[in-house]
């Protein structure tokens, strides 16, 4: 299995709706991601697990709180958003503990729009 | 700052055609990473290069790498209309103390191959 999945594919919420989204990899990579791109801008790290700790979190708003239950899983949980906070979530892996060296293996991304 | 600067922002050819993307970055890296995205879609990686590398080939693709002025190209060649898609590069450098490297991603250059 070489790929990262993502789920919902899309999803609509309202500001005050609590929701999560999920990413599995089984790859046996020891670093995962969560991306925020916007249309027509590059990807924008969010926050960098590292062996299933968090180490690199780039000043996101509490509103987005992360969760790494296991090697192989990412939550994203979401509550109180803004509709500014609407885009491509995407999700990646990579091989290394190194967080960002080397390859990384991106999901399909969920559509996140808040209204 | 952005670490990744590419031009152009936008690039139309014919297929069979070359196209010739640049990117430009500003401090120190460990490596330079090419991805793909086609609309709306995950990203997909294309070729790494490390800083001590120059040159680097795979398939129709060939990257080359120039640390002294902090810049590198993507070359692919014989373009096919699937090639068409946005290009970003994307550097890596030491985020804290030599661990959790940070993969930051350019502005990325649009491609579109017209059949």
């Amino acid at each position: 299995d070489t790929e990262v999945t993502q789920t919902p594919k899309h999803l609509v919420m309202g500001m005050t709706n609590k929701k999560s989204l999920k990413c599995e990899q089984h790859m046996g990579h020891r670093a995962m991601y969560w991306y925020k791109q916007k249309a027509k801008k590059p990807p924008e790290l969010m926050f960098v697990y590292s062996y299933e700790k968090l180490s690199i979190n780039e000043s996101v708003p509490s509103r987005f709180s992360p969760e790494c239950p296991n090697s192989s899983l990412l939550n994203l949980h979401l509550h109180a958003l803004q509709p500014e906070d609407s885009a491509l979530y995407l999700c990646a892996s990579s091989r290394s503990g190194l967080a960002g060296a080397g390859e990384q293996f991106f999901g399909p991304g969920t559509r996140l729009t808040v209204l | 700052s952005q670490q990744g600067e590419e031009d152009p922002q936008a690039l139309s050819i014919q297929e069979g055609e070359n196209a010739t993307m640049n990117c430009s970055y500003k401090t120190s890296i460990n490596n330079l990473q090419w991805y793909r995205q086609n609309s709306g879609r995950g990203l997909v990686h294309l070729i790494l290069i490390r800083s001590n590398e120059r040159e680097k080939h795979s398939g129709r693709l060939r990257v080359t790498l120039d640390t002294s002025k902090k810049s590198s190209s993507l070359l692919i060649t014989a373009s096919r209309a699937a090639d068409t898609a946005s290009y970003f590069c994307a550097t890596d450098r030491d985020n804290s103390g030599g661990s959790n490297y940070k993969l930051t991603f350019g502005k990325g250059t649009l491609l579109t191959v017209n059949p």
